[in-house]
């Protein structure tokens, strides 16, 4: 069964810009987590979506978003870089929420 | 809020060396609790979990139980191997279900075991 896969696994973009990460879910799983990893902060949660519905959502300014699609894939995007945003995004996906979550091997963003 | 407060790294220890490598939590209710391992470059691996107050969860020679009266779940391994380095993440599963859940991980402990 092929895990959790993420694209691009790195990306480079200047201030201001905008940028869409992707997230393949394992088959059969609905439920989309995202997480910042980043050395001062760690790992802090973004967002959840299931089943195309946004339910949960971590405490992070208006410029982080994200979607659901029908067949589970997600993609987030953040609007109007800041330096601050360079982290590691990482992506899980469980069967439910509260499930075991299956991490995806991250997009590392740059952002200069 | 939940929260999870683990053992300040870095830790290095010889080939064949005892691991412990602390963690406790705060949560309202009942929590899971995990031990997740990132390798350089990698994303999270789960290594363990537990879901009940007593619960052992244990992997790959590395164990952990979920004591309740403590607020811990303390990660032990009784011979580590130079395969073993890497950076471990203390997690609690949010205890709500269904729309509120998400991890809450601690700042993580990078593990050197040196030949």
């Amino acid at each position: 069964k092929a895990g959790v896969t993420q694209t691009p696994r790195y990306l480079i973009k200047t201030r201001g810009q905008q940028v869409t990460l992707s997230c393949s879910p394992i088959s059969g799983h609905r439920s989309v987590s995202w997480y910042q990893q980043t050395p001062g902060q760690g790992l802090q949660f973004l967002f959840e979506y299931f089943s195309e519905t946004q339910r949960n959502k971590g405490n992070f300014p208006g410029r982080f978003s994200g979607r659901q699609f029908s067949n589970s894939r997600s993609e987030m995007n953040v609007s109007t870089l800041e330096l601050g945003d360079s982290a590691l995004y990482l992506c899980a996906s469980s069967r439910y929420a509260g499930h075991e979550q299956f991490f995806g091997p991250g997009t590392r963003l740059t952002v200069l | 809020g939940n929260s999870v407060t683990q053992m300040e790294g870095p830790v290095t220890l010889s080939e064949e060396a005892f691991l412990t490598i602390n963690c406790t939590y705060t949560a309202t209710g009942y929590p899971s609790l995990f031990w997740y391992v990132q390798y350089p470059g990698e994303g999270l691996q789960l290594l363990l979990k537990a879901t009940k107050a007593d619960d052992k969860g244990s992997n790959k020679g590395f164990e952990a139980t979920y004591r309740k009266e403590t607020t811990s779940f303390h990660l032990e391994k009784g011979s580590v191997q130079v395969s073993d380095s890497a950076v471990y993440f203390c997690a609690l599963g949010g205890t709500g279900g269904g729309s509120n859940y998400k991890l809450t991980f601690g700042k993580g402990t990078l593990l050197t075991v040196n030949p």
